[in-house]
């Protein structure tokens, strides 16, 4: 099956750092999420990104499909931003999806 | 609205219990999932249910046993299990092909559940 790689696998920042995240697939795929995941265990949703750039506020991502990569870039870090970041690669099912998480990327913003 | 809401919050269980997980959603979704969450690792898929049908089952051990009664709720019961088997369980839901673009899933908050 597909490989989902993050890196890196463990980061601490002091608010108000920048970071990127990155995601490398082994395979071509038919889209691709980027999820938060809290310290309470709750998945947000933070984009949906087949390719191209997405911004929502401070946080934007990037999907080069063709070289089967993608990034999260976090600006002005805050302790909100704490938890796991994992991307997970998208791929049709006849008629749903299914997801193949990355690793993660456990981030930890300090004062 | 993008929510999914999950019930129990926690769960407790000896091995010879029996017990059930609930998963619901409103958002007129017709794809619905089960995902298992072991600490610090990523979530895994254990089950697909396309409009109210079991369509995909990662090698799921039957002591796990879905359900998906109406459009709108997904059941996991939960029998004989393992402490092993103690894990974070996640249901998420998203478009099925026949109402547009197919994908983006969203989850509820989960359950988590100890085997004692």
């Amino acid at each position: 099956g597909i490989q989902v790689e993050q890196s890196p696998p463990d980061l601490i920042l002091q608010e108000g750092a920048n970071s990127t995240l990155r995601c490398n697939f082994s395979d071509s795929v038919n889209n691709l999420q980027w999820f938060h995941q809290n310290p309470w265990g709750q998945l947000i949703n933070l984009f949906y990104i087949p390719s191209g750039t997405k911004q929502n506020g401070r946080l934007s991502a990037t999907t080069v499909a063709t070289e089967r990569y993608s990034l999260l870039y976090i600006s002005s870090s805050q302790t909100t931003d704490s938890g796991v970041y994992f991307c997970a690669v998208v791929a049709y099912t006849g008629t749903a999806s299914k997801l193949t998480f990355g690793t993660g990327t456990r981030l930890q913003v300090t004062l | 609205d993008t929510e999914v809401t999950q019930t129990p919050k926690h769960l407790v269980m000896g091995m010879t219990n029996k017990k059930s997980l609930k998963c619901e959603q409103h958002m007129g979704h017709r794809a619905m999932y089960w995902y298992k969450q072991k600490a610090k690792k990523p979530p895994e898929l254990m089950f697909v249910y396309s409009y109210e049908k079991l369509s995909i089952n990662e090698s799921v051990p039957s002591r796990f046993s879905p359900e998906c009664p109406n459009s709108s709720l997904l059941n996991l019961h939960l029998h004989a299990l393992q402490p092993e088997d103690s894990a974070l369980y996640l249901c998420a839901s998203s478009l099925h092909r026949g109402q547009g673009i197919v994908g983006e899933q969203y989850f509820g908050p989960g359950t988590r559940l100890t085997v004692t």
